[in-house]
């Protein structure tokens, strides 16, 4: 089983829409958690960080539900420029290693048109 | 402000020959990892350094070794290179004091014919 499970999408939304991306993680002990967004053939890039309390950047909204091992971006207002694979990433911590690495969900892939 | 700097950006190998990944940290940060990321797949770590030594190990081929210099940049040696190799490498870096946010190099592209 995969450390980061995702929407597979793709997502096609128009101009304005709102839309909910999903993730799930399986190791309880995670301690960190984040979304990157990846254009592409580009690298990826920190979209936010997810704290327990909920977080919101202008139009993005993260939420992290610790029991339920879940975690959600919500984007609202839609633009086209917010087309891309957003990336669901854990930071977990195993035994042996120094520092906790980071997991990546597939990705779910993002298409808003006008 | 300087970024993960990544060399070379593209690299075309033929199946056995050996491949050598170089990535320049950002100034200070003192944490680099290695990502493999295939055609539609995400990102699969690799390996990890913390002050230039290895601190973790994910699934990286034997054929494949890494380490991380005095002067804190890093590099990936590739050999018996095989054609499930072609993907794009990521260097990534990070200051672990901070919230840990890693930062992407631009990636290098390797593709074995």
């Amino acid at each position: 089983r995969k450390e980061v499970e995702q929407d597979p999408g793709p997502f096609n939304v128009p101009e304005g829409a709102t839309v909910a991306f999903n993730c799930t993680y399986s190791n309880s002990a995670s301690q960190s958690f984040f979304w990157y967004r990846q254009d592409c053939r580009k690298e990826p890039k920190l979209l936010m960080s997810v704290y327990s309390s909920g977080n919101e950047d202008g139009r993005f909204t993260a939420q992290l539900n610790r029991a339920s091992q879940y975690i959600s971006l919500l984007i609202r207002d839609s633009k086209l420029s917010d087309s891309a694979t957003y990336l669901c990433v854990v930071r977990g911590r195993d035994r042996g290693s120094t520092l906790g690495r980071l997991y990546f969900g597939r990705g779910t892939q993002l298409t808003v048109w006008p | 402000a300087a970024g993960v700097i990544q060399s070379p950006r593209h690299l075309i190998k033929e199946k056995r020959e050996t491949a050598t990944l170089k990535c320049y940290p950002i100034p200070r940060h003192d944490t680099v990892y290695w990502y493999q990321q295939g055609p539609g797949q995400d990102p699969q770590f690799l390996i990890s350094f913390y002050e230039k030594m290895q601190s973790d190990k994910g699934s990286i081929p034997d054929r494949f070794s890494a380490q991380q210099f005095s002067d804190y940049h890093s590099e990936l040696n590739m050999s018996s290179l095989e054609l499930g190799d072609s993907a794009l490498y990521f260097c990534a870096s990070s200051f672990e004091e901070n919230t840990g946010e890693l930062f992407f190099g631009e990636g290098s592209r390797l593709t074995v014919l």
